[in-house]
């Protein structure tokens, strides 16, 4: 089982706000960061650290993080952002890496 | 641009050991800042974090894995691979190679294409 927990989906509706949580006791001490995967392909780091995005990641993706959940927002969700999220980081330990088990975001 | 290629045996037998191999290309396997890892994706399920390996020697293991996984890393070749002894079918699933670097969390930021890797007789 996996130490951070997610919801398994999530929908929105086209152009509207919408939050994918992950929650953990270990984010209380590490940062949490996001990861898309669309059908058929390798993940894509969309979020790191306090909110920092890799170069070529819209700006509609934001991240927060307040005690033991971390956050992902995506503001104005396209259709191109359908795909499954996933966070990850440390364990309580620190000493080990963990996956959440991932939420399915539907853009309706 | 970094990229990294798994390459190996797209079949397994069951109690045999799976061996894939990352070379990476874009980049030195010999910095300092990086650790070189893999993460595995079961047919329609999610991600399993495997092991991770520094040049230098450090890791960062799964324990339910730890005992059945080694991961080295050929710092001539720009290379690194994985070995996994004992499969079952429940080890069948698609095998990233990967790149990452440990903050005050984790950041996988590079990732390879993916190699699926099935086990069966």
């Amino acid at each position: 089982s996996s130490e951070l927990t997610q919801d398994p989906a999530v929908s929105v509706a086209l152009g509207q706000t919408v939050r994918i949580t992950c929650q953990g006791d270990s984010l209380r001490s590490y940062y949490a960061s996001w990861y898309q995967q669309k059908p058929g392909q390798a993940p894509v780091l969309v979020i790191y650290g306090y909110n920092n995005r890799p170069s070529g990641i819209p700006d509609r993706f934001s991240g927060s993080s307040s005690g033991n959940t971390a956050s992902l927002t995506i503001t104005g969700a396209q259709a191109a952002d359908e795909a499954d999220y996933y966070c990850n980081s440390r364990d309580s330990s620190g000493n080990h890496v963990v996956f959440g088990g991932g939420t399915k975001l539907t853009v309706l | 641009q970094l990229q990294l290629q798994e390459s190996g045996p797209g079949l397994v037998k069951p109690s045999e050991t799976l061996s894939l191999t990352c070379t990476v290309s874009g980049g030195s396997i010999s910095s300092s800042s990086y650790y070189w890892g893999w993460i595995r994706q079961p047919p329609g399920k999610g991600l399993e974090w495997i092991g991770s390996r520094h040049y230098s020697g450090s890791t960062y293991d799964n324990p339910s894995l730890k005992s059945r996984v080694t991961i080295s890393v050929d710092t001539s070749k720009n290379q690194f691979s994985l070995k996994l002894s004992s499969v079952t079918a429940a080890d069948t699933a698609v095998y990233y190679c990967v790149r990452l670097y440990l903050p005050r969390g984790v950041v996988v930021d590079s990732w390879g294409q993916g190699a699926l890797v099935t086990v069966s007789s």
